[in-house]
């Protein structure tokens, strides 16, 4: 069974940095690209970042480009997404996704459960 | 880079059935789609990849009353057999060159 957990969010000022951790299991991590996902309070879907599944592509959204990176661990299945220079928009839920594909083109079909930052003074 | 049109609410009554749509924009009519499901307080879950001819390909679990179908830029799903656990947010997502894409959601309410 697909299983991706994330951890890390929370409460964190405006300048400010987080990074965010996925744990992944159930499947062979490093064949597939994973993704970063969010969705602000109220609001639809919004992909942020996507990496290979060897590390070596990674992939961004304007709106986090240059503020946000993406990486992973395969020995330890673990996907990460460290995020500095936070703004109030971007107060979501971000969720861990896994890609159908190694490397880049396909939709998600497991997500994690999701975990809340806030950016807030 | 392609947009996605959904409608924002549905309606349908429990037992009935009901079809939900995903419109491409011009010049990707042609594009691979997937179907999502948030049952409200929950993360989403995927439901099915679905090409322009119509063949479709459900995820893990995903029960028999849900099906999907295509016409032109149009990429729809269909529920049959409503239940009061299918009311929930869906979701159509599809890709291009370094962008995914999210339609706006439609919010479907089973009376």
């Amino acid at each position: 069974e697909v299983q991706l957990l994330e951890s890390g969010g929370g409460l964190v000022q405006p300048g400010g940095s987080l990074r965010l951790s996925c744990a992944a299991s159930g499947f062979t991590f490093s064949s597939y690209a994973m993704s970063w996902l969010r969705q602000a309070p109220g609001k639809g879907l919004e992909w942020v970042s996507t990496i290979s599944g060897s590390g070596d592509n990674t992939f961004f959204a304007d709106s986090v480009k240059g503020r946000f990176t993406i990486s992973r661990d395969n020995s330890k299945n673990t996907l990460y997404l460290q995020m500095s220079s936070l703004r109030a928009e971007d107060t979501a839920v971000y969720y861990c996704a896994k890609n159908q594909v190694n490397i880049w083109g396909s939709p998600h079909d497991y997500w994690g459960q999701g975990t809340l930052v806030t950016v807030s003074s | 880079q392609p947009v996605l049109t959904q409608s924002s609410s549905a309606s349908a009554s429990l037992g009935s059935s009901v079809k939900l749509t995903c419109t491409l924009s011009s010049g990707h009519s042609r594009y691979i789609i997937a179907w999502h499901q948030q049952q409200p307080g929950k993360a989403p879950r995927f439901l099915m990849n679905l090409e322009g001819g119509g063949s479709y390909s459900k995820g893990s679990g995903v029960p028999d009353r849900f099906s999907g179908s295509s016409s032109g830029a149009d990429r729809s799903l269909t529920i049959s057999n409503l239940q009061f656990e299918d009311e929930a947010d869906y979701y159509c997502e599809t890709w291009d060159i370094n962008t995914q894409v999210f339609g706006g959601g439609t919010k479907l309410t089973v009376l």
